[in-house]
């Protein structure tokens, strides 16, 4: 059974602080790490998809970091804004198998 | 282009009756996805379809079938609707290596 696991379940952070949170998947038969943001009453929407160990995405305040051999991803959120509130989705694909396993999510509540 | 849709959007079932979910993309994608959202548990995968033509299990399979119409279409349906069956239903498409498109979800109630 392949496992995504993400801490914490959930976080509260005043407007303007900075965040991170964890993703752990298998580190064998690794193809690719997405992460999702996922609004309340919305779909989830891409924010990145990495493949490759030492990758590091950014959009925005919003960046990525990914460690292939140990099996972990973080997400970190620089100066926190109450829009940034959300769900926080990270999902593993194996290699060979054309699907994701997601974690459980990272909620976030940004207090104004 | 209106991406990944999804009908309908609510629906209220008595238990044992059936229904269709209906999914659609227009962006030439391969790959369709079914997912339920339960909370505490994120998203888990019913079924999948790689390709046209092609359907496989997921997660959670049990008490739902899936077709595959052609490249743009990929429906689930309940045969026999159970209140464990509540949940939000969404679909999603990809390029087979690349991010996921979701739909905006279908809220299904059985009672």
């Amino acid at each position: 059974i392949l496992n995504v696991e993400q801490s914490p379940q959930s976080l509260h952070v005043q407007e303007g602080d900075s965040t991170n949170f964890t993703c752990s998947f298998p580190s064998s038969n690794f193809y690719a790490l997405h992460w999702y943001r996922w609004e309340t009453a919305k779909s989830p929407e891409a924010l990145f998809v990495m493949t490759l160990n030492g990758d590091e995405k950014k959009k925005g305040r919003i960046s990525a970091t990914l460690n292939t051999k140990e099996g972990y991803s973080y997400l970190y959120i620089k100066g926190s804004q109450p829009e940034d509130s959300a769900t926080y989705l990270c999902a593993f694909k194996p290699l060979g198998v054309n699907k994701l396993i997601f974690g459980s999510g990272t909620r976030l509540l940004v207090r104004p | 282009n209106a991406g990944v849709t999804q009908t309908p959007k609510f629906q209220v079932l008595k238990t044992g009756q059936s229904m269709t979910l209906q999914c659609a993309q227009d962006m030439n994608h391969n790959s369709m996805y079914w997912y339920r959202q339960d909370p505490g548990m994120g998203l888990r995968l019913i079924y999948y379809s790689a390709s046209e033509g092609t359907t496989d299990k997921g997660e959670v399979p049990n008490g739902y079938n899936v077709s595959r119409l052609n490249k743009r279409e990929f429906s689930l349906r309940l045969e026999s609707a159970a209140p464990s069956q509540t949940s939000v239903y969404f679909c999603a498409s990809s390029e087979a290596q690349g991010q996921q498109y979701f739909g905006p979800g279908t809220r299904l109630t059985v009672t």
